[in-house]
């Protein structure tokens, strides 16, 4: 069975400071991963994937995460906060099963203080 | 910008009313997903079709809910009867499924409230 798990429900960071989410995902293939927004009243969308290529996957916004098999991780890092990245944030892994699913984590809320 | 357009917005509802809520999947796509999103729950997948078939609808309770997709346009989500506990917001997603991890688009949601 494949899962992902986001280490804190809630992160707090300040404007400019870098930003780290945390995830680690389980999974017994290769999994694709993803990193999903969710602002406030909205649906969620699609801030970058991993698909096999390269490790270090960019994504808009300025957001980069990087895919370490070593240790099932795929952290979500931006370097420099801003407030407008205040919002929360999905990581998601799935596979291709004759039709994939996408399984989602808890969420971490992302608090951006002035 | 393509998007998937989900409707009502919101929906408040007697208990025991039927409810249905309807989405327009990206034209083009051949997957579409239905979750629930709560605070106690987080995001739950509740259906999940590939060219209009129905292939995993495991997360969904049968006695009560139901989803189809009468054409490539248009799949619905249906609660009969509704209850307090279905009270979430409920997103649908759309998708290509080409053997390859492919992110989803996901509209709006419907906000639906059973009292």
């Amino acid at each position: 069975a494949q899962s992902v798990t986001q280490l804190g429900s809630h992160v707090s960071v300040s404007e400019g400071a870098l930003v780290l989410l945390r995830c680690n995902y389980s999974s017994s293939v290769p999994p694709y991963l993803f990193w999903y927004v969710q602002y406030p009243n909205q649906g969620l969308q699609l801030l970058l994937k991993y698909t096999s290529a390269a490790t270090l996957v960019k994504g808009i916004n300025g957001f980069e995460a990087e895919f370490k098999k070593s240790e099932t991780s795929f952290h979500l890092t931006k370097p420099s906060a801003h407030m407008s990245d205040a919002a929360e944030y999905f990581c998601a892994v799935s596979r291709n099963t004759g039709g994939f699913k996408t399984i989602f984590g808890a969420g971490t809320r992302l608090f951006v203080k002035a | 910008d393509a998007r998937v357009t989900q409707t009502p917005r919101h929906k408040v509802t007697e208990m025991g009313q039927e409810v249905t809520m309807r989405c327009q999947p990206i034209l083009g796509h051949n997957t579409v997903f239905w979750y629930r999103q709560t605070m106690m729950q987080g995001l739950e997948l509740l259906a999940y079709f590939r060219n209009r078939a129905p292939l995993d609808d495991s997360g969904m309770p049968k006695d009560r809910f139901s989803a189809e997709m009468p054409d490539a346009t248009l799949a619905t989500l249906k609660i009969q009867p509704s209850e307090p506990r279905d009270s979430a917001v409920y997103f649908c997603a759309s998708g290509l499924d080409q053997g390859a991890g492919y992110g989803y688009t996901f509209g709006s949601g419907t906000r639906l409230t059973v009292v």
